[in-house]
Formats: structure tokens, sequence, C-alpha cells
């Protein structure tokens, strides 16, 4: 089953806006980070926060987390047509022996519209 | 772009054949991961390869295999195809140790089972 659960599955905004989408997750981590995927290709790591972070700020990007509520944020200031894409938070899981064995959630399709 | 490629793009087979994909890392990194990628999911994660041996595994079945070359370009096989094992298919590769949860995603092999 899934670590992770993105909401909303899907987000429709105008260029220009910020976009912000939610990410939950069932078990204690070592970091979760954030990637990007364009219509179905590979995916693109955008940010990396650890379990004693809070706040992490990438260029236009955001992301919170919450590990009481096991629970992050990612937020896209003044966002372009080209940020057009699905958005998954992958968490890794403590231990060494999890080291970059991600778990992925399914993921949030986000439309910019121009 | 990541420097981590994939060979074939796209793959046709029919159910009981065997397949073999192929991926090439990024240079440097000596830790590769293979994900499957249902539509409309998030990435599953199958098995990590370190220094030519299986480093974990997930929830797949040894019809699942891989290999790791000295050159830490790899494979995975798959046996005895079913219909579910359509999927993107995708190679990440990762520098070791607490580096390994930061991976660089290839572009995916897109397999259809007919």
């Amino acid at each position: 089953s899934q670590q992770g659960e993105e909401d909303p599955q899907a987000l429709s905004i105008q260029e220009g806006e910020n976009a912000t989408m939610n990410c939950s997750y069932k078990t204690s981590i070592n970091n979760l980070q954030w990637y990007r995927q364009n219509s179905g290709r590979g995916l693109v790591h955008l940010i990396l926060i650890r379990s004693n972070e809070r706040e992490k700020h990438s260029g236009r990007l955001r992301v919170t987390l919450d590990t009481s509520k096991k629970s992050s944020s990612l937020l896209i200031t003044a966002s372009r047509a080209a940020d057009t894409a699905s958005y998954f938070c992958a968490t890794a899981l403590h231990g060494s022996s999890n080291t970059g064995k991600l778990i992925f959630g399914q993921g949030t399709t986000l439309q910019v519209k121009p | 772009e990541t420097g981590v490629t994939q060979s074939p793009t796209h793959l046709i087979k029919t159910r009981g054949q065997q397949v073999t994909l192929r991926c090439s890392s990024q240079s440097g990194h000596n830790t590769v991961s293979w994900y499957q990628q249902a539509l409309g999911q998030g990435p599953q994660f199958i098995f990590q390869y370190y220094r030519e041996e299986e480093n974990g595994r997930g929830n797949f079945p040894p019809r699942f295999s891989g290999l790791q070359f000295p050159n830490y370009s790899s494979e995975l096989n798959v046996n005895a195809l079913e219909l579910d094992d359509s999927a993107l298919y995708l190679c990440a590769s990762s520098l070791p140790g607490l580096q390994a949860d930061t991976q660089y995603f290839g572009p995916g092999t897109r397999l259809t089972v007919l």
C-alpha cells in the first residue's frame, strides 16, 4: 500500500496563482521529498526536507513538514504554465537498511492555465 | 535532465514472454533503484542494487529480477509477463549511504503486455 497520500488529486489554477498540495504519511521517516513528473516521463527531484526541519525553500517552492501530524505541504508561488505536471511526495523510512527505498504517494496533478 | 538513460523507450510484449530493460546510471552514482509505475499511480519500489548486489526489495515476486554491472549500469528482467505488468518502469541512480535518498530518475520504459 502507499505510504503517502496527496491531496488534492487534481488541481487547476490560473497562471500567477499559488498552488498548494498536501501529503500525509503513516510511519516515522528520515526525510520527505517532492518530485515532479511531466506527462508520464521520469521524475525530477524538487526538494528534500529532513525530519528535524519544519520548513524549506527553493526558488518558488516552499515545503513544510509537520512530523506530529505526519503531513507535508508543497507551495508553488506565482505559478507558470510550465509548472503543469504531476507532483509526488516520497518518504524515506528510518534505518540504514531502508536508505534509498522511497515510498511514493499517488500524486497531485496540477494544471496551470495560461 | 538527469544523466540517467533507459532503453528501450517503449516495448510491447505478449503474456508469458520475458523482457529485459536497461538503465545507465548518472556518472559517479553506484546505487540504482527500479520502480514500477502503473497508470495514474505513484511509483512502487521494486528493488535496489549497490555494488552489484541486491540491497533491498519491495513487494514484487521473484519473476522480477535484476543485475548491476561493474560500470554501475543495470538491468531489470521480468519473466512470465502478466497483463498487470503493463506500466512505466523507472530506473533511478543515487550516491551511496545517506545520500541515496535523493534519486535521479531516467525517462522510463513504457511496457505494454498484450
